[in-house]
């Protein structure tokens, strides 16, 4: 089956330094791999997503993530942290080969303190 | 991406009454639609999966006959929480997968807002 790991339940980082929500994951086969965000009291909104090519992937808000096919990890990164990024973060992975049902992590809470 | 729309965005119902939240997607073909709920600090539980013309699919442990989905149309889908009790309350999610205006069949699917249910 396929799956991602989110090891962090939490994460606090401080306004203007770079953050890290770490994504590690288990698939057959290549893996397509996505993050979303989801601020209170709303969806899910797409970050970004890798399915084959360069292995840091830029999406929204200024977020990237990283492709690391030894370590089986798709870690998501910003430089610079704001504020406002402070939300709940999941990676998700297809439930199957082919499949566009989607598994998703525990989530992640990001604060990012003034 | 597609814009998806959920409605209503909050209610309150007393126990025993029925609630229907819709899922609309707009400049979207919405081949697949499926239905999340989300307990506070908690990931996503997928409900169920519905292709449009067709009966959805119910993950393990979903009551078919208590969740009610229909999805008509291409754009539109509903799910009806039928003789809710306080245990149904929870923040519903539906999510879209199929194709753009553009005929650009989609790899990623988009999330409406959500529907906060509160069954007093």
């Amino acid at each position: 089956a396929q799956s991602v790991a989110q090891p962090e339940d939490q994460v606090n980082v401080a306004e203007g330094n770079p953050l890290t929500v770490k994504c590690t994951y288990s698939v057959s086969g290549n893996p397509y791999l996505f993050w979303y965000v989801q601020y209170p009291n709303r969806g899910l909104q797409f970050l970004l997503k890798y399915i084959t090519g360069d292995n840091l992937v830029k999406g929204s808000y200024g977020f990237e993530a990283e492709f690391n096919k030894s370590q089986t990890s798709f870690h998501l990164k910003k430089p610079s942290a704001l504020v406002s990024d402070s939300a709940l973060y999941f990676c998700a992975v297809p439930s199957g080969a082919g499949s566009y049902q989607l598994t998703f992590g525990k989530g992640t809470k990001l604060s990012v303190i003034p | 991406g597609a814009v998806v729309s959920q409605h209503p965005s909050w209610v309150i119902c007393k126990s025993g009454t029925s609630v229907k939240i819709e899922c609309r997607s707009l400049d979207f073909q919405a081949t697949t639609m499926f239905w999340y709920r989300q307990f506070p600090k908690q990931s996503l539980m997928l409900m169920a999966t519905s292709n449009e013309g067709s009966k959805a699919t119910y993950e393990q442990g979903v009551e078919k006959d208590k969740f009610l989905i229909n999805h008509a149309s291409l754009t539109l889908s509903t799910l009806t929480v039928t003789s809710a009790h306080p245990e149904d309350s929870s923040f519903y999610i539906c999510s879209v997968w199929g194709s753009l205006a553009g005929g650009e069949v989609t790899d990623t699917q988009y999330f409406g807002p959500g529907t906060r249910l509160t069954v007093l």
